[in-house]
C-alpha cells in the first residue's frame, strides 16, 4: 500500500536554530499537508499546499515556517528559528482530491525536540 | 479550540463486544466527519467518513452514525477486536472548504481504546 514517507523520525535541535522535515507523499497526490501534536494535546493543522502554493494556514503558520516543494516527490517544512514551543510531533499528510471525505493519509511523523 | 470534543479520554472493552466511540461538536459548518485510528510511533490512519447528508455510513465492522439536531457523531465497531485497542481520533472537514482553499481538518482530542482479550 503506497505510504507517505518522513525524516528524519527523530531531530534535536538546540533553540533558534533552522530546521527542514522532509515529506515523501504518494505520488500521485496532489495536495500536500503538515499538522502537528503537541505532547499530550490535540492534532493541529498548520497548512495545506497545492499546485505549488500554499491554499490554507492555521494562526499557527507564523512567518517562522514556510513549505516547499522543491522537486517533484519532496514536501518540505521549514522552521527557520525554532522555539522550545515548537516541539511536537510533525505530520506530514496527502491527498488524491481536495476535499475531506476520503480521507488524509498521513505519514509516521517526525518528533522534533527544540533544547 | 473547543469546536470538536471527544468527552471520553479511554475505553475499555472486551472482545467480541461493542466499541461505541464518541465525540461532540459545537458549530454546524462542517460538511464531513471522519475517524481516525492511531497506534503508537504511527500517524493516524483513516477508517471512516460519512457526510453532512447521511445519518449512518458502514464498512465492515466500523459503522459511523451521525445525529446533526444533537452536534453528536459516534463510531460503532462490531466486534471488537485486540488489534483494534488504539487512539481514535473524530476529523471534521468544513464547510466552503475547495476552489483554492483546501479545508483543515479539526481533531478531538482522542479516546483510547483498550480491547482485553
Amino acid at each position: 500500500e503506497p505510504e507517505v514517507t518522513q525524516t528524519p523520525s527523530h531531530q534535536v535541535t538546540q533553540m533558534g536554530q533552522e530546521v527542514i522535515l522532509r515529506c515523501v507523499p504518494i505520488s500521485n497526490h496532489l495536495y500536500f499537508y503538515w499538522y502537528r501534536q503537541i505532547l499530550g494535546q490535540k492534532v493541529e493543522f498548520l497548512v495545506s499546499f497545492y499546485n505549488n502554493e500554499i491554499s490554507e494556514k492555521s494562526e499557527i503558520f507564523d512567518d517562522q515556517f514556510s513549505v516547499e516543494r522543491p522537486d517533484g516527490s519532496n514536501f518540505t517544512l521549514k522552521i527557520r528559528s525554532t522555539k522550545l514551543e515548537d516541539s511536537a510531533m510533525y505530520f506530514c499528510a496527502s491527498s488524491e482530491m481536495g476535499q475531506g471525505l476520503y480521507g488524509y493519509t498521513f505519514g509516521s511523523g517526525t518528533r522534533l525536540t527544540v533544547v | 479550540d473547543q469546536q470538536v470534543k471527544q468527552n471520553s479520554p479511554s475505553l475499555s472493552v472486551q472482545e467480541g463486544r461493542i466499541s461505541i466511540l464518541n465525540c461532540d461538536y459545537t458549530n454546524s459548518m462542517f460538511d464531513y466527519f471522519l475517524w481516525y485510528k492511531k497506534y503508537p510511533a504511527e500517524g493516524p490512519t483513516f477508517l471512516i467518513s460519512i457526510s453532512s447528508i447521511k445519518d449512518k455510513n458502514e464498512d465492515g465492522r466500523f459503522t459511523v452514525f451521525l445525529n446533526k439536531s444533537a452536534k453528536h457523531l459516534s463510531l460503532h465497531i462490531v466486534p471488537s477486536q485486540p488489534g483494534d485497542s488504539a487512539v481514535y481520533f473524530c476529523a471534521l472537514y468544513p464547510t466552503n472548504a475547495g476552489g483554492t482553499s483546501y479545508g483543515k481538518l479539526t481533531f478531538g482530542q482522542g479516546t483510547i481504546l483498550t480491547v482485553h482479550p
